[in-house]
């Protein structure tokens, strides 16, 4: 009964690769994020979306493009990987205009080489 | 900028001690106030939140928070910490009921048994 989760959980890959981390909720939640956690576990806002149209859309490179196919997914692709990139990686949900009320995944630890 | 920061990086308990971590967030207009925690291996999950009313709200596993607006603080306090509490623990906020949550640094705690 997992609310929200993601895939992979833990990513490896060389600098210059491009991959993609996928999350899905099946809560019936309208809006959904991703969240970048550094290695001095800050937790920072990268995305957000509220059926399937971007609402928030913080400093990130444009390497990061978010893709929602409908609203009970939200996937991360990532082009071109750096080593900065190295984090854990958080999606959540929430009903719209509850942006408290966030239910987080169960991260995604990308290491990049 | 409005941001949010949490005094203590890393704070070492035994167990039965009292727990009060900081939070402080920067001056932005209204603000809803949160603490999420975040067990070994596990999701951040909702601890407590403030939105209006009595400043000293109550959450969940005996945890407390007092919102004192003069001080732009956000403290959380148990009496009593058990083993299990070890986990990390974030502040955050929204501000003007906007829609993104600002997360400070976190604190770890380590409960000794």
């Amino acid at each position: 009964d997992t609310a929200v989760s993601q895939t992979p959980k833990y990513l490896v890959t060389q600098m210059g690769n491009d991959k993609s981390i996928k999350c899905e909720q099946n809560l019936g939640h309208d809006t959904m994020y991703w969240y970048k956690q550094d290695s001095k576990k800050f937790l920072k806002i990268m995305f957000s979306y509220n059926n399937k149209e971007l609402i928030i859309n913080e400093t990130v490179p444009n390497r990061f493009s978010p893709k929602s196919p409908d609203k009970a997914h939200l996937n991360l692709h990532i082009n071109s990987l750096e080593l900065g990139d190295s984090a854990v990686y958080f999606c959540a949900s929430s009903r719209q205009g509850t942006v408290h009320e966030q239910y987080f995944g169960p991260g995604t630890r990308l290491t990049v080489t | 900028a409005q941001s949010v920061s949490q005094h203590n990086h890393h704070v070492i308990l035994s167990e039965a001690a009292s727990l009060e971590l900081g939070c402080n967030y920067s001056y932005g207009g209204t603000v809803n106030l949160f603490w999420y925690v975040q067990y070994p291996g596990q999701h951040l999950q909702l601890l407590l939140k403030y939105f209006s009313g009595d400043p000293l709200v109550k959450g969940i596993k005996g945890f407390e928070a007092e919102f004192i607006k003069s001080k732009f603080s956000f403290n959380l306090r148990k009496p009593s910490v058990q083993w299990s509490d070890t986990a990390e623990y974030f502040c955050a906020v929204t501000y003007n009921q906007g829609g993104k949550l600002i997360f400070g640094q976190g604190t770890e705690l380590s409960v000794k048994p």
